[in-house]
């Protein structure tokens, strides 16, 4: 049974350019978590998704950030016109049910360099 | 503002010995928590959890104690191997309301030594 499933690995763009991170939840997942971590800190929730619903998006930034879970297909976090404040390791989980006593489990991350 | 505080950023252990992390969190409306184990370059692995109506839960080698009134839990490791060097992060949540999901601290790198 394939686990949490993220790429690319690694990115990097240049200040200015889009970011498109990519999350396959876990077989029978269907709900989808993106957290955020910066160097020496630990993760930061930033939004959660079900298929085709935006449920809790209340540690998104309020600009430049999206994120979509659509029917068919991975859900997607996209930066616009990232700064360098952008780096960092952006974390996937997902969980078969909602609910905030359910176990989440995390994909390996997407490693964002901003030159 | 840290709700959720892990105040070791290192601890070094003996291989064999038992391993204890702690951590502490102000939220009282935290009632769900977990420990996840993390390696450089991947993703986190859930650990072991434990629900705010127990205040031990066990697992092999791990177990989690949990203290309300004083809003401190700790994981036990025992004994510790090698393996078991990695970064050790708290999370809570609170399942009346508040965000979907969970609540970090910065973790506590744990150095298994031979």
């Amino acid at each position: 049974n394939a686990g949490v499933m993220q790429n690319p690995r690694h990115l990097v763009r240049r200040r200015g350019q889009e970011a498109r991170l990519r999350c396959s939840p876990m077989k029978g997942h269907s709900h989808v978590y993106w957290y955020r971590q910066l160097p020496e800190e630990g993760l930061k929730f930033m939004v959660y998704l079900q298929k085709e619903n935006i449920i809790d998006e209340s540690g998104m930034p309020k600009e430049r950030f999206s994120a979509e879970f659509p029917k068919e297909g991975p859900s997607i976090l996209r930066i616009q016109q990232v700064v360098r404040g952008d780096s960092a390791a952006y974390f996937c989980a997902s969980s078969p049910r909602r609910g905030r006593m359910e176990t989440q489990y995390f994909g390996p991350g997407t490693r964002l360099l901003v030159l | 503002d840290q709700q959720v505080k892990q105040n070791s950023p290192s601890l070094s252990v003996q291989e064999g010995r038992i391993s204890i992390l702690n951590c502490d969190y102000t939220n009282s409306m935290f009632d769900y928590f977990l420990w996840y184990k993390k390696y450089p370059a991947e993703g986190p692995t859930f650990l072991i959890s434990i629900s705010s109506i127990k205040d031990k839960n066990e697992d092999g080698r791990f177990t989690v104690f949990l203290n309300k009134s004083a809003k401190h839990l700790s994981l036990h490791i025992v004994p510790s191997q090698p393996g078991d060097s990695a970064v050790y992060f708290c999370a809570a949540s609170d399942s009346g309301g508040g965000a979907d999901g969970l609540t970090f601290g910065k973790g506590t790198h744990l150095i298994i030594q031979p």
